[in-house]
């Protein structure tokens, strides 16, 4: 079965601190693609960032970076230096190449405290 | 930066109607997908086109068609409208099958 993960449905921290959002994987596919989507109150879906299965190093964008520990099948959020503006609901996806579909996980809603 | 379209932003409808979504991807992009989020849900896929063949279909209803133009262009079309399919309906695009997904406002669709 290929599943993800979020086992935190929501989240609090203080402005200007990190937070790791968690995000576990489960797929038969030797070959996929891990995404991270931040979905704001006003609705939209805002790609973050992406790790492919086989990239060696850890993906990062700005002050988002993807804890990618393939043995456990994790894909951790990390958000560096939080702004009022990272508060918003969170998705975990994976898209493996046996369909290329996103298969999104529950969520985290995050909340950035002044 | 150009980004996927979606038309209309919102949209209101009877129970029995029917409804067309319209998509427009980013240009360049030959793959398509369709996505339904329910309230407090996470979105579900529905169905993509790859070079204007549906190349994936997950649980799109009986119900629900959608097509590829030749302009790249979707088009999701849904009969029978049931009070369940009040959703967000996202469309997204992406250069290729396996790479990353760019994603629409979204179309939210109420039906009464």
């Amino acid at each position: 079965a290929q599943k993800i993960t979020q086992t935190q449905p929501g989240m609090f921290v203080q402005e200007k601190e990190a937070v790791t959002l968690d995000c576990t994987y489960d797929t038969s596919d030797p070959s996929y693609g891990l995404f991270w989507y931040k979905q704001p109150s006003s609705g939209e879906m805002i790609f973050l960032i992406y790790q492919g299965s086989y990239d060696q190093q850890n993906a990062t964008e700005g002050r988002y970076s993807l804890n990618f520990q393939k043995a456990r099948k994790s894909a951790n959020l990390v958000i560096s230096a939080s702004q009022l503006g990272d508060s918003a609901m969170y998705f975990c996806a994976m898209s493996p190449d046996s369909s290329y579909k996103l298969i999104f996980g529950s969520g985290t809603r995050l909340l950035v405290r002044p | 930066a150009a980004g996927v379209i979606q038309s209309p932003r919102h949209l209101i409808k009877e129970k029995r109607e029917t409804a067309t979504l319209k998509c427009y991807p980013i240009p360049r992009h030959d793959t398509v997908y369709w996505y339904q989020q329910g309230p407090g849900q996470d979105p579900q896929f529905l169905i993509s086109f790859y070079e204007k063949m549906q190349s994936d279909k997950g649980s799109i209803p009986d119900r629900f068609s959608a097509q590829q133009f030749s302009d790249y262009h979707s088009e999701l079309n849904m009969s029978s409208l049931e009070l369940g399919d009040s959703a967000l309906y996202f469309c997204a695009s992406s250069i290729d099958r396996n790479n990353e997904q760019f994603f629409g406002p979204g179309t939210r669709l109420t039906v009464l």
